[in-house]
């Protein structure tokens, strides 16, 4: 299963919202989770079964979608968020997507 | 609180076997899937594998001619071995703990550079 994450890069300023695609190859259903990854550090989730959103994760951050086609929103972009995101399935070999660069 | 400690041979030649261990430091060890992870230098997330407590194991298929991942349960730890390294190889590859039902990860080690170079 590919996925593809839009926009590769993304420039943004604090306060906006941000959007990010992740497009699945076939029918994931809920199988999606969202990653964080800020420079040299680990990732992070932030999402799983789509609209989930794990314990700590501030609710600014919100996942939607099902199937083939799913969002990561941020609303109201703070400046610990410009960082990389991740899109992952979690259905069969649990196959990152490309990763999303929110800067500056 | 729970933590992921990683280890293992930074610096490899071509075909040499690449071999890192993970222990997991509190916390529940049975209920979740161990899960290796790496990132080539400037690259993006690459699964390579997991293991559940009982043994069983799931390999992409992109190398699983080359690799195994084992789990030692008295120990608490997971390890990986890659065979017949490559350039292609060096990452920087990190153990996650994976949940056995809704299959995210949700907590990392620190992870691993490994170089590959003649």
């Amino acid at each position: 299963i590919q996925l593809t994450q839009s926009p590769s890069f993304l420039s943004a300023s604090a306060g906006d919202r941000v959007t990010i695609t992740c497009r699945a190859s076939q029918d994931i259903s809920l199988y999606l989770a969202w990653y964080q990854q800020r420079s040299g550090e680990p990732p992070n989730l932030l999402i799983s079964a789509a609209s989930t959103l794990h314990s700590g994760v501030p609710s600014r951050f919100s996942g939607s979608g099902s199937g083939t086609e799913f969002t990561l929103t941020i609303n109201g972009l703070q400046p610990e968020d410009f960082a990389t995101y991740y899109c992952q399935q979690l259905n069969t070999y649990l196959t990152f997507g490309g990763g999303t660069k929110v800067e500056i | 609180q729970v933590q992921l400690q990683q280890w293992g041979a930074g610096l490899l030649k071509p075909s040499e076997t690449l071999s890192l261990n993970c222990s997991v430091i509190g916390g529940s060890f049975n209920n979740y899937y161990w899960t290796w992870i790496r990132q080539a230098p400037g690259k993006g997330l690459e699964w390579i594998g997991e293991i559940n407590y009982s043994g069983s194991a799931n390999y992409n298929p992109s190398v699983r001619d080359r690799v195994s991942i084992s789990i030692d349960t008295s120990k608490r730890q997971i390890s990986l071995k890659l065979t017949s390294v490559t350039v292609a190889d060096t990452a920087l590859y990190y153990c996650a703990r994976t949940g056995l039902w809704v299959r995210a990860s949700d907590l990392w080690g620190q992870g691993t550079m490994v170089t590959v170079s003649s």
